[in-house]
Order: C-alpha cells, then sequence, then structure tokens
C-alpha cells in the first residue's frame, strides 16, 4: 500500500472548517484513501473514503486532487468534540478483507 | 450487537502470567481484526481473520502472542507469559466485506492491559 505524509499537528478555531491534508503521491489506481479519527481513550472511528471523486457524508467531506496524488480532509464547523487524532490510509481495492496500516496521523487540536 | 465488544476493559496482571483478551464483533462482519497501542504511541496491527481463511499473523510480535476466532465470531486474543512491555490497549476492530474498497472497519473501545 502506498504510504502517506501528515503534518504533526494543527490547530484550528471552534466554529472555522478544519482542513487536513495527507500527501499520498505513490498512490495506484486501485487506491483508495481512507480516513479515521481516534479522539482521546477511545478506538478509532472511520469518517470516510474515496478513490478519485469528492465524497461528502455527515461527518466531513473529502477533496481529491485529480492526480490523486494527495487528498484533503474537510470538517466544515469544527468543535471541541473534533479534537483528535486523524489518519489518512491508502489501500488497494482487493477483494477480501486486508489489514490498515495506521501512520502517526495529524494530532487536530480544536481551540474554543 | 450493535458495536464492537471487548473484555475486560481492563486487566493488570503480573509479570510471567497469561491473560486472554475477549473480543464479541459485530454480528455478522465476516472480518476481525486485533491491534495494540502502547502509551503514547499509534496503532501496531497484529492479526486479523476473513471468514474461513488462514489468518494473517504477520503481526504477531512473539510466540507468546496467539489468537483464535470460533466459529467465526467471537475472538480470543491470549497472550502468555506476559512481560512489561506487554503493557497496551489491545483494540479489536470488526468489518463486513462486502466489495472491494468498502471494508470499512468498526473498532471496540479496547481492553487495557497492565503487567506489573
Amino acid at each position: 500500500d502506498a504510504k502517506t505524509t501528515q503534518p504533526p499537528s494543527m490547530d484550528c478555531a471552534e466554529g472555522r472548517a478544519a482542513n487536513l491534508p495527507c500527501n499520498h503521491s505513490t498512490i495506484s489506481g486501485n487506491e483508495y484513501v481512507y480516513w479515521y479519527r481516534q479522539i482521546h481513550s477511545q478506538g478509532p472511528q472511520y469518517i470516510i473514503h474515496g478513490l478519485k471523486n469528492n465524497e461528502t457524508n455527515e461527518m466531513a467531506s473529502l477533496i481529491i486532487t485529480e492526480d490523486r496524488k494527495s487528498s484533503t480532509l474537510i470538517l466544515p464547523h469544527a468543535t471541541l468534540r473534533d479534537t483528535a487524532v486523524y489518519y489518512c490510509i491508502v489501500r488497494a481495492a482487493i477483494q477480501g478483507a486486508q489489514k490498515l496500516v495506521f501512520g502517526q496521523g495529524t494530532r487536530l487540536t480544536i481551540n474554543p | 450487537g450493535a458495536g464492537v465488544s471487548q473484555s475486560p476493559s481492563n486487566k493488570v496482571t503480573e509479570k510471567g502470567k497469561d491473560v486472554e483478551l475477549r473480543c464479541d464483533p459485530i454480528s455478522g462482519h465476516t472480518a476481525l481484526y486485533w491491534y495494540r497501542q502502547s502509551l503514547g504511541q499509534g496503532l501496531e496491527f497484529l492479526i486479523y481473520f476473513q471468514g474461513n481463511s488462514a489468518p494473517d499473523k504477520s503481526g504477531l510480535p512473539s510466540d507468546r502472542f496467539s489468537a483464535e476466532r470460533t466459529g467465526g465470531s467471537v475472538s480470543t486474543l491470549t497472550i502468555q507469559r506476559t512481560q512489561q512491555e506487554d503493557s497496551a490497549v489491545y483494540l479489536c476492530a470488526s468489518s463486513l466485506v462486502i466489495a472491494p474498497g468498502a471494508n470499512v472497519l468498526t473498532f471496540g473501545a479496547g481492553s487495557r492491559l497492565t503487567v506489573l
């Protein structure tokens, strides 16, 4: 699976949009981009995933560049409860289960 | 059940003792994963099971660690002769593999193991 690069930490003001970048310059054509987050003392939580097109759900939006070498997770109106470590993971879409390999992620702090 | 259930939530044991950690996945989920997370560290993959296929044990750190999944549902992670470096939160996840690219993991709250 392609490796990802994320900034180790970011800050965002409460109520503003939080934009978390992820570089995956070696991504292959059949690899999806997944985002998970881990709030302190909890298990990781799935946020969103995508292949080529931008995706949006009730939690966030995922913007993938046309060349697919990078993506941005957007939390449109960040709240204090969004403070967490956010993981960007790239994984091939093959039949069957696969392990997720978590990197160090981005520690996002939402400030009041 | 509604989510992935793990027990015990906390376990304190003495060095050299064996421990068993249990995971109840979401009903119907065909894949089950074990990870561990040491204090202040990232998630480390241990093992995963999918259906009747042979498990991927590539992440188990030593032969003191083993896991089984009975009847395609409940899983037990066993650590023999525990060492202090085994202290960590052990996380279980399950997923319903419905299509390539649609394999979303749901995690439990974890079992915190402390080896004295």
